[in-house]
């Protein structure tokens, strides 16, 4: 069965600083995977998506993610976070769209 | 451009009724999603529509339907309500069908409360 696991409910870091958010699916095949963003703002916004090809994916906001499947990980990085990243992210995997339960990221000035 | 608009914004109902949603894509996008989040539940795929068809669906019950016009708005009904329904349900549009596609932009959603 597909599933997603997102192990950080909560993190915070301090602005500026690099990020990488968790996740890890359970999929039988090459699985389709997704990360999003929700802030009260913005709403729900498609931060990038992996289908196939090269295993390092480029997102809109300057955010990453790297598809590792002899990890099953499909990690969300940031080289440096600003105060408007604050936002709960959602990874998502497969043709259903299963999401995790998310994280939520703080930010300290 | 306008973005995706969706009506209601909020909606309350009783048990037993039933409620019809509404999704206006961005103009030119020919893919509708709906999404259903709880707090229990989290973030869940409802299903997609193009060109009228529904083509991909995730795992609700039958109560839950939809439709999608020759505009490309789409609805969805949500028949016999019960306590579990409430939710944002948000829906997203996209130029093109399935996931492996251009990107999707989000509406604010309807908020549904039933009581």
């Amino acid at each position: 069965a597909q599933s997603v696991t997102q192990p950080d409910i909560h993190i915070t870091v301090s602005e500026g600083a690099s990020l990488e958010l968790r996740c890890n699916y359970s999929y039988g095949a090459t699985p389709y995977l997704f990360w999003y963003v929700q802030s009260p703002g913005q709403g729900l916004q498609l931060l990038l998506k992996y289908f196939s090809g090269d295993t390092l994916v480029q997102g809109i906001k300057g955010f990453e993610a790297e598809f590792k499947r002899s990890q099953s990980s499909f990690n969300l990085r940031k080289p440096s976070v600003h105060w408007s990243d604050a936002a709960e992210y959602f990874c998502a995997v497969g043709d259903k769209i299963i999401f995790g339960k998310g994280t939520r990221l703080h930010i300290l000035p | 451009k306008a973005g995706v608009t969706q009506t209601p914004r909020y909606l309350i109902k009783t048990r037993g009724q039933q409620v019809t949603l509404s999704c206006s894509p961005i103009s030119g996008h020919r893919s509708v999603s709906w999404y259903q989040q709880t707090p229990g539940q989290g973030l869940q795929f409802l299903f997609e529509y193009f060109s009228e068809t529904q083509r991909n669906k995730g795992n609700f019950p039958g109560r839950f339907s939809g439709r999608q016009f020759s505009n490309s708005r789409s609805e969805m009904n949500v028949s016999t309500l019960e306590l579990g329904d409430s939710a944002l349900y948000l829906c997203a549009s996209s130029l093109g069908q399935g996931l492996n596609t251009d990107t999707q932009y989000f509406g604010p959603g309807t908020r549904l409360t039933v009581l």
